[in-house]
């Protein structure tokens, strides 16, 4: 079945520093690929997307470029704030039907002053 | 616009007990699907429903169900409660269409603590 794996946290960086939080999936097909950001006490809010292969998604600085020959979607971004703190999650949408979103375990970033 | 809201905010129950979790789609969105977040990993896949019939199906054991109402809200309903079960709840709206690719937007979530 489809599946994503991101890089383990916790991420600890100091104010703009370049971040990088890697993810991979196994998917048949082409699926549909986005980061969502989760803030302390609050649902999930999408961040970016991709929905083909070579697309970047981008918003608020991030960026993540659909690389399917190395099934990876790697969020990017290259001056973080502290207000960036959060957890990020990776996930994929398969190519069937449903409205099913498949997550990684999420990744937490603290960013220092 | 009011985004997806979902009630109650937080919720504790005791073991074997039954808990019904609701939540209201953004409105004009036709698909709600239910996700489990526990603590330190990312959500699971619960259900999906797009014009008030079932979609998609998670690896939940029969203890969990919902439904969805002529107005496109939802109810998630979860018998006989174990501890494994104390979760972030969340609920996702989209526009839905019968292939299910459009974007989802996603609610507070519902905080269970079983006990």
């Amino acid at each position: 079945g489809n599946s994503v794996t991101q890089m383990e946290g916790p991420v600890t960086l100091s104010e703009e520093a370049f971040l990088t939080i890697n993810c991979t999936y196994t998917a048949t097909g082409y699926p549909s690929l986005f980061w969502y950001v989760q803030y302390p006490g609050e649902g999930l809010q999408l961040l970016l997307k991709a929905t083909k292969a070579d697309d970047k998604g981008s918003n608020k600085g991030f960026e993540a470029t659909y690389r399917k020959e190395t099934t990876s979607f790697h969020l990017e971004k290259g001056s973080v704030q502290v207000s960036d703190s959060a957890v990020y999650f990776c996930a994929l949408r398969g190519v069937q039907g449903a409205q099913k979103l498949v997550f990684g375990q999420g990744t937490r970033l603290t960013i220092n002053p | 616009d009011a985004g997806v809201t979902q009630s109650p905010t937080h919720l504790i129950k005791t073991r074997g007990q039954h808990v019904t979790l609701r939540c209201s789609p953004i409105s004009g969105h036709k698909s709600v699907s239910w996700y489990q977040q526990v603590l330190g990993q990312g959500p699971q896949f619960i259900f999906q429903y797009y014009e008030k019939e079932e979609r998609g199906r998670g690896n939940f054991p029969d203890r969990f169900s919902a439904r969805q109402f002529p107005n496109y809200s939802s109810e998630l309903n979860v018998n006989a409660l174990l501890l494994g079960d104390s979760a972030l709840y969340l609920c996702a709206s989209s526009l839905g269409t019968p292939k299910g690719n459009t974007e989802a937007f996603f609610g507070q979530g519902t905080r269970l603590t079983v006990v």
